[in-house]
């Protein structure tokens, strides 16, 4: 298994500015992943961090609003830009398992913009 | 593209009572099936998985699940709940020839009562 951490874990930002999350995995990883988590709603896919390409964004999401980096096989960031109140959700980064079928979460970033 | 129904958003019971959570999905292609909890203020922990074999699947915490391919079904069981397994539930598809995108459902949020 993997062990996922994330920060900052909360922030309350202002409208207009940006956020950068963090996420870091305690061994190495192909696949990497962003999810929002709307409240009182499921997940959703933002986007596939790809090492040493451009994420791969879903339906709905772009590149200007969720930069993405991936340096190495631990590490990613997302980052929330010109953020608007609908932007407040948890933000959860995972990690797919070594063994291809299934998926690590990290405990997530709840962020709320005033 | 799968879908994911969780049809009950809410489950409440009593403590030592047994319990069932539904999940339903969509397609009928080959998949790989998850159930997935997330404790408050907590990121998401993976209770158990189908891949392959045997329909019922044994996870932590004394939860089971039951894989029915004819009813595109895979219910989570437990005999005897804790007030510890408050929690809410997710169940969690991905087809076996695109494991990589996992979709999940709405969650079904369990509250044991004393």
């Amino acid at each position: 298994s993997a062990v996922i951490s994330q920060k900052p874990s909360r922030d309350i930002c202002q409208r207009g500015t940006s956020l950068t999350i963090q996420c870091q995995v305690d061994s190495q990883v192909t696949m990497m992943f962003w999810y929002r988590q709307q409240p009182g709603q499921s997940l959703t896919l933002i986007a596939t961090a790809n090492q040493g390409s451009e994420a791969t964004y879903e339906s709905g999401f772009v590149i200007d609003k969720f930069p993405i980096s991936r340096p190495n096989l631990t590490f990613s960031t997302l980052t929330v830009s010109n953020m608007s109140p609908e932007d407040s959700s948890i933000y959860l980064c995972s990690a797919m398992g070594s063994s291809y079928n299934e998926q690590f979460f990290g405990p997530g970033t709840r962020l709320t913009v005033l | 593209a799968q879908s994911v129904t969780q049809l009950d958003s809410q489950v409440p019971v009593f403590e030592e009572a047994p319990v069932e959570l539904r999940c339903n999905y969509s397609s009928s292609v080959s998949v790989y099936l998850f159930w997935y909890v997330q404790y408050p203020n907590q990121g998401l922990q993976l209770l158990l998985k189908y891949l392959s074999g045997s329909t019922l699947v044994k996870g932590i915490n004394g939860f089971e699940a039951e894989f029915n391919k004819s009813q595109t079904s895979f219910h989570l069981r437990k005999p005897s709940v804790h007030i510890s397994d408050t929690a809410e539930y997710f169940c969690a598809v991905s087809d076996v020839e695109d494991f990589n995108k996992f979709y999940f459902g709405s969650g079904t949020k369990l509250n044991v009562k004393p």
